[in-house]
């Protein structure tokens, strides 16, 4: 089974708008991390915000805020008021605490902010 | 503060040949991983490391190989290139400050195309 879903392969959305981009996850442990990065055209991996599986309050960074769901395993990414610099790839990804130092991916949300 | 970096940027191989990908991190990171991503997917782990003298294998490790010498180093070999492994390879690192809590930070990233 998949560790971590992105439905969206792609999405447009008018700058300014709000927008929600989907990550559920699959794990068995108690403790897990879940971040989002993004990754422009020109191919770096910028990290943008985490959710521990214990934090009783969403996380937020700014524009960015993350929808913690954690009956649903669900980790949604929401960007305000967008711009066209929001135009990227999307990841979301989970670490899990025990026995498992690695960082899995999604397979990425395309974003394109249109003007 | 250079971070992670990643030498070559580029690199053109024959089919059948070997290459080094370098990995340096200058923030005295434990965690070290490499990553490939094929075009329009995710990343997939090929081999991390938890310190020095310490590798273990990802998903993807066949065809790859790596060391650990040192806290900053760590080296992507691979031997007898082949078609399939034309990719974006990522390295990233990682402090602990909890597992989970530790976002990776990422080289730029190098483009090897075998042919």
């Amino acid at each position: 089974a998949q560790k971590i879903t992105q439905t969206q392969p792609g999405m447009f959305v008018q700058e300014k708008e709000a927008v929600t981009l989907d990550c559920t996850y699959d794990t068995s442990d108690q403790s897990y991390g879940l971040f989002w990065y993004k990754q422009p055209s020109s191919g770096e991996m910028i990290f943008l915000i985490y959710q521990g599986s214990y934090d009783e309050q969403n996380a937020t960074e700014g524009r960015y805020s993350l929808n913690f769901q954690k009956a649903r395993k669900s980790a949604n990414l929401v960007i305000s008021a967008s711009q066209l610099g929001d135009s990227a790839m999307y990841f979301c990804a989970m670490r899990e605490d025990f026995g498992n130092e690695k960082l899995t991916f999604g397979t990425g949300t395309r974003l394109t902010i249109i003007p | 503060n250079a971070g992670v970096t990643q030498t070559p940027k580029f690199r053109i191989l024959k089919i059948g040949q070997s290459m080094t990908l370098q990995c340096a991190q200058d923030m005295n990171h434990n965690y070290m991983y490499w990553y490939r991503q094929d075009p329009g997917m995710g990343l997939k782990l090929i081999y991390y490391s938890v310190g020095a003298g310490i590798t273990d294998k990802g998903e993807v490790p066949n065809g790859y190989n790596v060391s650990r010498s040192t806290t900053e180093d760590f080296p992507l070999r691979l031997e007898l290139a082949a078609p399939s492994q034309t990719s974006v390879y990522f390295c990233a690192s990682s402090g602990r400050q909890g597992p989970s809590e530790s976002p990776l930070h990422f080289g730029n990233g190098t483009r090897l195309t075998v042919t």
